[in-house]
């Protein structure tokens, strides 16, 4: 098993749709949960940084942590077609900076 | 701010030449940059972690005399792959940690390498 599990996608909505993108862990000691959007042949973006759990929200991007069932989520709220994109999870344990990614979701949005 | 920029974006070379890789932080002053890999639909591998003035720490499987890493200043590390090979062809990406936010890791672009 894999320390954090993505679901590679594709997937695929309308523009408007409100999608979730999900990440589940293993590792019970990881603290810091980060998303990145990552368009094709670029390097990943920083969207959302998270400590513990809860909701940290940032116009129409809402990240969601459950360290007790060890689940990160994404929201984005009105998808746009420039939202479309691979968004990978990272999460790192406290002092140590070297976070450990998913493999990434690809995610399409049509007009 | 907090950019890291790459460069060559691409570089095509010939089997068994070496290829130099550049990454700055052309804002902010890195002590530590970070060096992945990156095949077709896969996530990044980290391949080394660097300090500035210190050797680079390599993760497991990877050939340190094979990817060499320098880092010689706050704002520039270098990876270099020696004697290439059709399977080192892949998307190498930089990152770089700004102090004070260790958690915060700033890309840079990319650089495709082909090695024909």
């Amino acid at each position: 098993q894999k320390e954090v599990e993505q679901d590679p996608g594709p997937l695929s909505v309308p523009e408007g749709a409100i999608v979730s993108l999900n990440c589940t862990y293993s590792n019970s000691a990881f603290q810091y949960f980060m998303w990145y959007r990552q368009y094709s042949r670029k390097g990943p973006e920083l969207l959302m940084y998270t400590y513990s759990s809860g909701n940290k929200e940032d116009g129409r991007f809402t990240a969601q942590v459950d360290k007790s069932s060890k689940y990160i989520s994404l929201f984005i709220r009105d998808s746009q077609p420039s939202d479309s994109a691979t968004y990978l999870c990272a999460m790192n344990q406290g002092g140590s900076y070297i976070p450990t990614f998913g493999r990434g979701t690809s995610l399409i949005v049509h007009p | 701010g907090a950019v890291v920029s790459q460069h060559p974006s691409w570089v095509i070379c010939k089997s068994g030449t070496s290829v130099k890789i550049e990454c700055r932080s052309l804002d902010f002053q890195a002590t530590t940059m970070f060096w992945y890999r990156q095949f077709p639909k896969q996530s990044l591998m980290l391949m080394a972690t660097s300090n500035e003035g210190s050797k680079a720490t390599y993760e497991q499987g990877v050939e340190k005399d094979k990817f060499l890493i320098n880092h010689a200043s706050l704002t520039l590390s270098t990876l270099t792959v020696t004697s290439a090979h059709p399977e080192d062809s892949s998307f190498y990406i930089c990152s770089a940690r700004a102090h004070p936010s260790p958690n915060e890791q700033f890309f840079g672009p990319g650089t495709r390498l082909t090695v024909l």
